[in-house]
């Protein structure tokens, strides 16, 4: 069975310093990985996704996530963050038939 | 290009009554999933439809919901008796390919039962 952990339920952070959401996961096949994120009033939006090739991935509005197989993580990064970056994230996983996704992490974005 | 389009966007109803949700998929994506999120846990994953088909309902939590997309086009999600329990935000989403890599949601529903 596949399986996700978000450990930081709530992220706070100051306007324009990095931030890393982390995401762990477990699986006993290969998988597809990805982030969601939820803004306020807003449906799910996919930020990123690994699906194979290079372990670095680039997402929309300057995100980037790292593949790590031999850790089995999926951290989500961002160099600088701005106010309109408060939101929930979410990591998921799937082996194609179904998304699994961790219990999300608000990222709140102080000035 | 529409996304996917879930009305109501919210609903509060009694316990015992009956909510039907519905889900309107992008056109031509013939794989629509139900998804719930119970308030503070994990977004959980309810059934599959191939277009008209149920090719996976292993996540529906009891008789008591039901899921029909006639005609492979919009889909229902019922829920009757509601209970307290059933209270979240339902989502849909929709994937061109059957694999997951790209999958469009809508924004969801937000049940509240009282």
């Amino acid at each position: 069975a596949q399986s996700v952990t978000q450990l930081d339920s709530q992220v706070p952070v100051f306007e324009e310093a990095p931030v890393e959401l982390r995401c762990n996961y477990s699986s006993s096949v290969s998988v597809y990985l990805f982030w969601y994120v939820q803004y306020p009033n807003q449906g799910l939006q996919l930020l990123l996704k690994y699906l194979s090739g290079s372990t670095l991935v680039k997402g929309i509005n300057g995100f980037e996530a790292e593949f790590n197989k031999s850790q089995t993580s999926f951290h989500l990064r961002k160099p600088s963050v701005h106010i309109s970056d408060t939101a929930e994230y979410f990591c998921a996983v799937s082996n194609t038939d179904k998304l699994i996704f961790g219990t999300g992490t608000r990222l709140q974005v102080f000035p | 290009e529409a996304g996917v389009t879930q009305f109501p966007s919210h609903s509060v109803i009694e316990k015992g009554q009956t909510v039907t949700l519905r889900c309107d998929p992008i056109s031509g994506h013939d794989n629509l999933y139900w998804y719930r999120r119970v308030m503070g846990k994990e977004i959980k994953f309810l059934l599959h439809f191939v277009k008209e088909s149920k090719q996976d309902e292993s996540g529906m939590p009891n008789n008591r919901f039901l899921a029909e997309r006639t005609g492979g086009t919009y889909s229902t999600l019922k829920v009757q008796p509601a209970e307290l329990e059933d209270s979240g935000v339902y989502f849909c989403a929709t994937d061109q390919t059957g694999l997951n890599t790209e999958a469009f949601f809508g924004q969801g529903t937000r049940l509240t039962v009282v």
